[in-house]
């Protein structure tokens, strides 16, 4: 399942909303009923971080500006407001049809 | 959970590539983390799912690697590791080892070790 992220690069002004998205190939929708889409933040210098999994569901400890939705083949992780700390690469990736896991190429969000 | 990723940051041309990730903060032998994956990124690239095992034992890997790659687990040390043989300049960058469950095959990584393929 390939996995097409856009934009690749997107400067966002601080306090203004942000918006990811992602789309497979194929529907990522699993007979139980769950998209097995999950978004990861990688920080300059830093290992990925889980932000959101199944589709829309936020890790605790994500601030609530984060948010995942979609369904099927489209996906997107919004920003509400962007803080000079959500600079970095963002990537999706599913695990429904697998293996191989598949990652999207990820999106570098920057500060205008 | 907490993964730690230990091995030599430089392996010569043609040799082998072994790393071990360490586990804390959590039992392999437990199966509340099924998915124990190693993924890895190339110098100023993306993330690339290499393979993974359970923690039954069962190892699945990426068809790129496929013959020269080989996951291995050990439940009583809390450690899962990996060789990657014949390597190449191409198999420069950093390794990640990370875990997952069901609600995301992937979810908490290790920091990430950084090896170059160099002579």
């Amino acid at each position: 399942v390939v996995m097409t992220q856009s934009p690749l690069s997107l400067p966002v002004i601080l306090g203004q909303p942000a918006s990811i998205s992602c789309m497979s190939s194929q529907s990522v929708l699993w007979t139980d009923g769950n998209s097995y889409l999950t978004w990861f933040q990688q920080r300059p210098g830093q290992s990925p971080r889980r932000l959101i999994y199944e589709a829309s569901k936020r890790d605790s400890g994500v601030p609530d500006r984060f948010s995942g939705s979609g369904s099927g083949t489209d996906f997107t992780l919004k920003i509400s407001r962007v803080e000079a700390e959500d600079v970095g690469v963002y990537y999706c990736m599913q695990g429904t049809h697998w293996p191989p896991i598949t990652f999207g190429q990820g999106t570098r969000l920057e500060i205008k | 959970v907490q993964l730690q990723e230990s091995g030599p940051g430089l392996v010569e041309p043609s040799q082998t590539l072994s790393l071990s990730c360490t586990v804390s903060g959590g039992s392999i032998r437990s199966g509340a983390y099924y998915f124990w994956s190693w993924i890895r990124q190339h110098p100023g690239e993306g993330l690339e799912w290499i393979g993974f095992i359970s923690y039954t034992g069962s190892a699945s890997y990426s068809s790129s690697l496929q013959g020269r790659l080989t996951i291995t687990i050990d439940p009583s040390n809390n450690q899962f590791s990996l060789r990657l043989r014949s390597v190449t300049a191409a198999d420069t960058g950093v390794y990640y080892c990370a875990t997952g469950d069901d609600t995301s095959k992937v979810a908490y990584w290790g920091q990430g070790i950084l090896v170059t393929v160099s002579s």
